[in-house]
Formats: C-alpha cells, structure tokens, sequence
C-alpha cells in the first residue's frame, strides 16, 4: 500500500531554514502530486504548495512565495520542502499528502522555531 | 484564493443524532472539486468525500457531501463516538488548494 514516511522533528533558530522530507513508496511516485500542508498547535490545515513529479513543477501560496522550495527527487521517490527565514510563527506539524484530494499521508514532522 | 468559510465552529451532538456541516466559498469551486476530511486527535486528516458528493473508499454510508458552486454540505446521519473530530473542506479547483477553517464536533 501507499505510504509516506517524512523526516524527523527539528528545533531551528529564527532566521535559519529547515528542509523536511517525505519519501513515497507502494505507488507511482511521479504520477501524484505531493502537497505540503501545516499544522500550528492547536489551529487549523495551511495549505503551502505541491509539485508534479513528473512535470516537475511546483506552485505555492502566496503567503509562503519567496520563503518555500518543493523540490521532488524520483530517482529515491522523495519529496522535499525547504522552509526559509523562520520565524517563531512556522512553529508547527507540516504533512506532505499526495494526490489531490490527498488520500495518502506523511505522519507529520513537528518543527519548532525557538531562540 | 477561494477563501472557504465553515460553520458552526463548534457542534456538540449526541450519539444517533444528525450533524449538518456548511462550507460557503468565497466564489464558485470549479467542478465541485470540493473535498470534506476528518482529522481525529493525535491523527492526520484522512479523506471523506470528493467531488463535493463522492464517498472515500471505506468510508461509511452514515457520511455524504452535497452542495455545488458556492455551498457545500457535509452530512453525518446518526453520530457514533468516534466521529469526535475537526472535519474540514478543502477546494482543490484552482490554485492555492485552500482549506476551510475547520469545525470541531463533540460527542456528548
């Protein structure tokens, strides 16, 4: 079956970035968009951005422009998001989801941003 | 952006009872491509409907979605505990695939 495992939690200074993975395996990797959606403690879903592996291209809201890189590797079916200029406010749970609506999800990476 | 607005923020039910959920849009959701997921404690969320009426595989038959351009609804026939959750929408019609804000039910 499909499954998404991401990376490990992360404790990063304001200012610094963060890179969060999620590996893909069961399904075809390049087919299925990849979301990346946000959680901050005890709010709602944030929707960031996704890619199209096989396209290779990704779009973002417009909050995050200029802050957030999706990037997709299929060689290892692995997506990527990159997270610059932290702030205390990104403090938060990011899943990555594919395939829109997003049937299959990450477990979640808890990233805290703290001085 | 489609902003999507939920409503109520909070629904507090008995078992065997009817939930009624609204998800307005700011402006018209393309296709109905208009998605309802439960996110459980401690859980992600997990898919209910799609394309505003379609159930989810393995989904039961006491959930179902209708609703069409700007108002959707989510439709839970008779509560059991479990269904203690945040259930949200999400447009995923056009670019950025917004998310409503959510409304939690209580299970009395």
């Amino acid at each position: 079956q499909v499954q998404l495992v991401q990376s490990g939690a992360e404790v990063k200074k304001p200012g610094s970035s963060v890179k969060v993975s999620c590996m893909v395996s069961g399904g075809a990797f390049s087919s299925y968009s990849i979301s990346w959606v946000r959680q901050a403690p005890g709010q709602g879903l944030e929707w960031m951005g996704r890619i199209l592996p096989m396209l290779d291209v990704a779009d973002y809201a417009q909050k995050f422009q200029g802050r957030v890189t999706i990037t997709a590797d299929k060689s290892t079916n692995t997506a990527y998001m990159e997270l610059s200029s932290l702030r205390s406010e990104d403090t938060a749970v990011y899943y990555c989801a594919r395939d829109l609506p997003a049937y299959h999800w990450g477990q979640g990476t808890l990233l805290t941003v703290s001085s | 952006e489609i902003v999507l607005t939920q409503s109520p923020g909070t629904l507090s039910l008995s078992p065997g009872e009817r939930a009624t959920l609204s998800c307005r849009a700011s402006q018209s959701v393309s296709s109905s491509y208009l998605a309802w997921y439960q996110q459980r404690p401690g859980q992600a969320p997990r898919v209910l409907i799609y394309g505003a009426s379609s159930r989810a595989t393995g989904i039961p038959d006491r959930f179902s979605g209708s609703g069409s351009g700007t108002d959707f609804t989510l439709t839970i026939s008779r509560l059991e505990p479990e269904d203690l959750a945040v259930y949200y929408c999400q447009q995923y019609g056009s670019s950025p695939h917004t998310f409503g804000q959510g409304t939690k039910l209580e299970i009395k």
